[in-house]
């Protein structure tokens, strides 16, 4: 059965800075990995969709990177902003007709 | 990307009621539609999983008498808490696949039972 685990469980860095998020799977046979952040309350926001034929994806200050061999993928925020304080999600999804499985997801404060 | 909608988005009810949640998708056919809840601070956990005209598949230690879910149509799938006591508080999120393409999440429903 597929596991993923979110690693840190929380960060709390100053504006301004790079960070990485980092998320592991047990199962290396995936279809897809996402990224989604979730601000308190409320649904889910897809942020980067990387299929397993992929090793990256990147949009605006966001790099999402894949190695599917190792079970790995990082989540690269540039130039953190306070806005981007909220939950990050990391979902696997594995071959067939399954459904996402999510860590637990790193909570990020980005203090200004 | 594709639409998914919830309704309601929010409900406080009774303990011992029932309550209905309502998943659809706006612009695309859903063949498979999941059902997740969370609850405070913890991560999605996955309850069952919907294909169009089929019965839903539970996942281990989720009551498919308590929810009831039904996916009688391509865009649209209900899940019914039944006698919904306090610890069924949570926050229910569906989320609807077409085929082998991306799943979609609605923006989920916030039970509260008092």
């Amino acid at each position: 059965k597929q596991e993923v685990t979110q690693i840190p469980a929380a960060l709390s860095v100053p504006e301004g800075e790079n960070l990485v998020l980092n998320c592991s799977f047990t199962d290396s046979a995936i279809y897809n990995l996402q990224w989604f952040r979730q601000d308190p309350g409320k649904g889910l926001t897809s942020l980067l969709l990387i299929q397993s034929s992929q090793r990256e994806q990147t949009s605006g200050r966001l790099n999402a990177s894949l190695d599917k061999s190792s079970g790995r993928s990082t989540l690269y925020i540039a130039a953190s902003q306070p806005g981007d304080s909220a939950t990050y999600l990391c979902a696997v999804r594995g071959s067939g007709n399954t459904p996402l499985v999510f860590g637990k997801g790193t909570r990020l404060s980005v203090i200004a | 990307g594709a639409v998914v909608s919830q309704h309601p988005s929010r409900v406080i009810c009774k303990s011992g009621t029932s309550v209905k949640i309502e998943c659809r998708s706006l612009d695309f056919q859903a063949t498979t539609m999941f059902w997740y809840r969370q609850f405070p601070k913890k991560s999605l956990m996955l309850m069952a999983t919907s294909n169009e005209g089929s019965k839903a598949t539970y996942e281990q230690g989720v009551e498919k008498d308590k929810f009831l879910i039904n996916h009688a149509s391509l865009t649209l799938s209900t899940l019914t808490v039944t006698s919904a006591h306090p610890e069924d508080s949570s926050f229910y999120i569906c989320s609807a696949r077409e085929g082998a393409l991306q799943q979609f999440f609605g923006p989920g429903t916030r039970l509260t039972v008092l």
